[in-house]
């Protein structure tokens, strides 16, 4: 069965602090993705990854930063966050970059 | 160019109705058309999806209607029910970039 999971489901953070959000996923996905979701927004895309130490930016990458080190775990990464950054995270993966993307749960995050 | 604009932005249908959702695009390099679905809780899940080569797709109650000319398309869901209460998202992506550009959502409330 396909899954993806997100480390939390809700974080409550300070602004400045730097915050980590993770994403593993168990189906061999080759390419990974970041959205945050915002009422009346949809998903807009942050970042994304088609392979191990690669990245690309999305529409909004401002003031994030993505790590995947290996080829299951994507992480997002808040340097200094800031309460315009109080979202929905949501990862994906897809198994090439023309298939289905599978959403993992979703992290809610305050910053306060 | 790249916004995909979904409406309405809620709906209300009694049960058994058409739910009807609309999205319109104005990038014609878009040639795939993704609907997601996502309820209370979880991530979104790829509902159904359509390609520009054909007019209209049907699975189960689920229909993609694609207007090429028009640049648009929509989800008509028979005999709604209500556990089709959920928030709706139409997607466009363009050759292999795997870059889905999401609309706004709907939420729909089906009415028992």
């Amino acid at each position: 069965d396909v899954k993806v999971t997100q480390s939390s489901r809700y974080l409550v953070k300070r602004t400045g602090e730097k915050v980590f959000l993770e994403c593993v996923q168990d189906m061999d996905h080759e390419n990974m993705f970041w959205y945050r979701q915002d009422p009346g927004l949809g998903l807009r895309l942050i970042y994304f990854s088609y392979d191990v130490k690669m990245k690309e930016k999305g529409d909004i990458p401002e003031g994030y930063s993505v790590s995947r080190e290996k080829k299951e775990r994507f992480s997002l990464i808040l340097e200094s966050a800031s309460t315009n950054q109080t979202s929905m995270y949501l990862c994906a993966s897809s198994l090439t970059p023309e298939n289905i993307q599978y959403f993992g749960a979703g992290t809610r995050l305050s910053v306060l | 160019q790249q916004q995909v604009k979904q409406s309405p932005q809620s709906l209300i249908v009694q049960k058994g109705g058409i739910s009807i959702i609309n999205c319109a695009y104005e990038n014609t390099a878009f040639d795939y058309f993704p609907w997601y679905q996502q309820f209370p809780g979880k991530g979104p899940a790829l509902l159904i999806a359509i390609r520009p080569d054909v007019s209209e797709k049907k699975e189960g109650r689920f229909t993609i209607s694609f207007n090429k000319s028009a640049k648009q398309f929509s989800l008509h869901i028979m005999d709604s029910q209500p556990g089709d209460s959920a928030t709706y998202f139409c997607a466009a992506s363009f050759g292999n970039t795997g870059k889905l550009i999401f609309g706004q959502g709907t939420t729909l409330q089906v009415k028992p």
